[in-house]
């Protein structure tokens, strides 16, 4: 089985902030990861995916993010919020060999104040 | 470059009425999916397709049917609609002939409202 855990269904950061997505995997086999973004009456884009080439993993927009096999954390960080970057976010897990499936999480809902 | 095509965007259907929701997609991927999205569920996969004439149930298929009906085209049909199933439905497919590491591509949705 394999499963993902957003910590916060909301974050608020103030714009020029350090923005921090939190996001733990549960997986029986080295796992696939990966974050997208939806914009509001939008559907979802990849931001960044972990393909286990590199544990720190650059994506659009800034964003980055590190895979901690000891900590089974795949937490996604912008070291400066800009109002654009207003959206929720979904972390999401599949698993090698042809794996159909992907899982995602139930969602973090970025608030940038001005 | 339209990638993943779904229509309608919108619905608002009786309870008990039934309709389909199409999804079509042009870049050629083998695996297509659809997805429920509900306030503080996130995404909820109810069937997938690895390839034509293959179709496989996800975690909430209940209430739900689908047809892969050749390489482009992956439909929803709920075949008597409930108000639990009012909820945005995304399509999406992927292209696994070049490794599961490959990301979902995904449609604008369509926003369902069952009265």
């Amino acid at each position: 089985a394999q499963s993902v855990t957003q910590l916060g269904s909301h974050v608020s950061v103030s714009e020029g902030a350090l923005v921090l997505l939190r996001c733990n995997y549960s997986s029986s086999v080295p796992p696939y990861l990966f974050w997208y973004v939806q914009y509001p009456n939008q559907g979802l884009q990849l931001l960044l995916k972990y393909t286990s080439a590199a544990t720190l993993v650059k994506g659009i927009n800034g964003f980055e993010a590190e895979f901690k096999k000891s900590e089974t954390s795949f937490h996604l960080t912008k070291p400066s919020a800009h109002m654009s970057d207003a959206a929720e976010y979904f972390c999401a897990v599949t698993r090698p060999g042809g794996y159909q499936k992907v899982t995602f999480g139930t969602g973090t809902k970025l608030q940038v104040i001005p | 470059n339209a990638g993943v095509t779904q229509t309608p965007k919108f619905q608002v259907l009786k309870t008990g009425q039934s309709m389909t929701l199409q999804c079509a997609q042009d870049m050629n991927h083998n695996s297509m999916y659809w997805y429920r999205q509900d306030p503080g569920m996130g995404l909820r996969l109810i069937y997938y397709s690895a390839s034509e004439g293959t179709t496989d149930k996800g975690e909430v298929p209940n209430g739900y049917n689908v047809s892969r009906l050749n390489k482009r085209e992956f439909s929803l049909r709920l075949e008597s609609a409930a108000p639990s199933q009012t909820s945005v439905y995304f399509c999406a497919s992927r292209d696994l002939s070049r490794g599961t590491n490959t990301e979902a591509f995904f449609g604008q949705g369509t926003r369902l409202t069952v009265v």
